[in-house]
């Protein structure tokens, strides 16, 4: 089966900085690729997501890159701001559309430092 | 409240009782999934179903555990005879599941904790 792994498992940026997490899959079928953000005691939420015919996608602040020979995607930030301090997990799924399961990461926790 | 509705969002239990959840999806959804999630792990996938077809079922989830989607709404989530290691939040999602783009983001409930002393 697929196995997502995730890093860093902690990350600690000052306000303003940017922040980069990573994650590598194990399923050469995968091709879709959603980044969760989870805030203490809520839910997880889509903040973007990448599909595998799509090698860099953006949404103002936030960025997602995929490289599909090396099976790795990442999450960028700029421009950090206190809001963003939450766990991101990344994830994976066969479909691309996301309609069979996916599989996530083990997450990271994001710390802004103001 | 229009997003995905989980009961009881707290389930203190002894060992070796019945515990069973409820989702209520988003009303439009088809598509209905169960997670769980433990402390510092992200979403574990159990089980999700299309209308009340089950689709698919983790090979990790034994067989004290069962869902149901029997009219293809709301879900039910049962564990049998809950050990120590059930402890968790259980997540459920929905999505539209029409396989167009942006119609698959899964909508996460707010879930429910299950503590087994």
């Amino acid at each position: 089966g697929e196995n997502v792994e995730q890093h860093p498992s902690t990350l600690s940026v000052q306000e303003g900085d940017s922040a980069v997490i990573k994650c590598t899959y194990s399923d050469s079928a995968s091709n879709y690729f959603p980044w969760y953000k989870q805030e203490l005691g809520k839910r997880p939420q889509l903040i973007i997501d990448i599909r595998s015919n799509v090698g860099e996608k953006k949404d103002q602040r936030i960025a997602v890159t995929l490289n599909k020979t090396a099976k790795h995607f990442s999450l960028h930030i700029t421009e950090t701001q206190p809001e963003d301090s939450a766990v991101y997990f990344c994830a994976a799924s066969r479909s691309n559309f996301g309609n069979e399961k996916l599989t996530f990461g083990t997450g990271t926790r994001l710390t802004i430092i103001p | 409240d229009t997003g995905v509705s989980q009961d009881p969002r707290h389930k203190i239990t002894k060992r070796g009782q019945n515990v069973t959840f409820r989702c209520d999806p988003i009303s439009e959804h088809n598509r209905l999934y169960w997670y769980r999630q433990t402390l510092g792990q992200g979403p574990e996938f159990l089980t999700y179903f299309q209308n009340e077809a089950q689709l698919e079922k983790s090979r990790l989830l034994s067989d004290r555990f069962s869902a149901e989607r029997p009219k293809g709404s709301f879900s039910t989530l049962e564990i049998q005879r809950t050990e120590q290691g059930d402890s968790a939040m259980y997540l459920c999602a929905s999505s539209l599941g029409r396989g167009s783009r942006g119609a698959n983001v899964l909508t996460f409930g707010a879930g429910s904790r299950l503590t087994v002393l």
